[in-house]
């Protein structure tokens, strides 16, 4: 069964450093999403591409925080410098998006960070 | 800012008996998901329930959907043990592809 692939699975950081995520979404779903997770929360979106393009990114924190889809199938997601407070667990998602009617998003097991 | 949100934030229940679980919303919607969350996993998608439509079922699951009063709700019958996990609410809204989830509700089904 085809699924969203993420890595790695848990990644420990010191603060100040930069930390990449890397996610690989269903083949042929057009738009990817990745969330923040803080423990006792749920997702919040930090960024929607539609194939390589940026359809919101009004929750990213640009001045640490960068994401790219260049070819508009895998994504990175880019933190520099790491503080401790982005300490969380970092989801990707995609869904096959127009014509069906339905958004039904596909997760990936998602990245533990831990900032030290 | 969440669009969701799921009352009640935890439940804890005897295996066998049922788990309902609500959602309200704010703005006008397409369709409301619901999504468990097992700790320290990924989301499963569980059901799908389009905001013409007023009540659906899966297996041991009820999803009611109120658009008058924006408010989902989810039901689990004959709960197991495995049914332990964190339940989403999520909302795509109308004109729109974001899929917004509530804080969700944490399940424990006690064996």
């Amino acid at each position: 069964e085809a699924e969203v692939a993420q890595s790695p699975r848990y990644k420990i950081t010191e603060k100040s450093q930069a930390v990449a995520f890397w996610c690989d979404p269903i083949s042929g779903h057009a738009t990817l999403y990745w969330y923040r997770q803080i423990l006792g929360q749920g997702p919040e979106l930090l960024v929607q591409f539609q194939d390589e393009s940026v359809v919101d990114d009004s929750q990213l924190p640009k001045d640490r925080f960068s994401a790219e889809r260049l070819k508009g199938v895998d994504s990175t997601l880019k933190i520099q410098p790491a503080e401790l407070g982005d300490s969380a667990m970092y989801l990707c998602a995609s869904t096959a998006t127009g014509g069906t009617g339905t958004n039904e998003a596909f997760f990936g097991q998602g990245t533990r960070l831990t900032v030290v | 800012s969440q669009q969701g949100e799921e009352d009640p934030q935890a439940l804890s229940i005897q295996e066998g008996e049922n788990a309902t679980m609500n959602c309200s919303y704010k703005t006008s919607i397409n369709n409301l998901q619901w999504y468990r969350q097992n700790s320290g996993r990924g989301l499963v998608h569980l059901i799908l329930i389009r905001s013409n439509e007023r009540e659906k079922h899966s297996g041991r699951l009820r999803v009611t959907l109120d658009t008058s009063k924006k408010s989902s709700s989810l039901l689990i019958t004959a709960s197991r043990a495995a049914d332990t996990a964190s339940y989403f609410c999520a909302t795509d809204a109308t004109g729109g592809f974001k899929t917004i989830f509530g804080a969700g509700t944490r399940l424990f089904v006690k064996a």
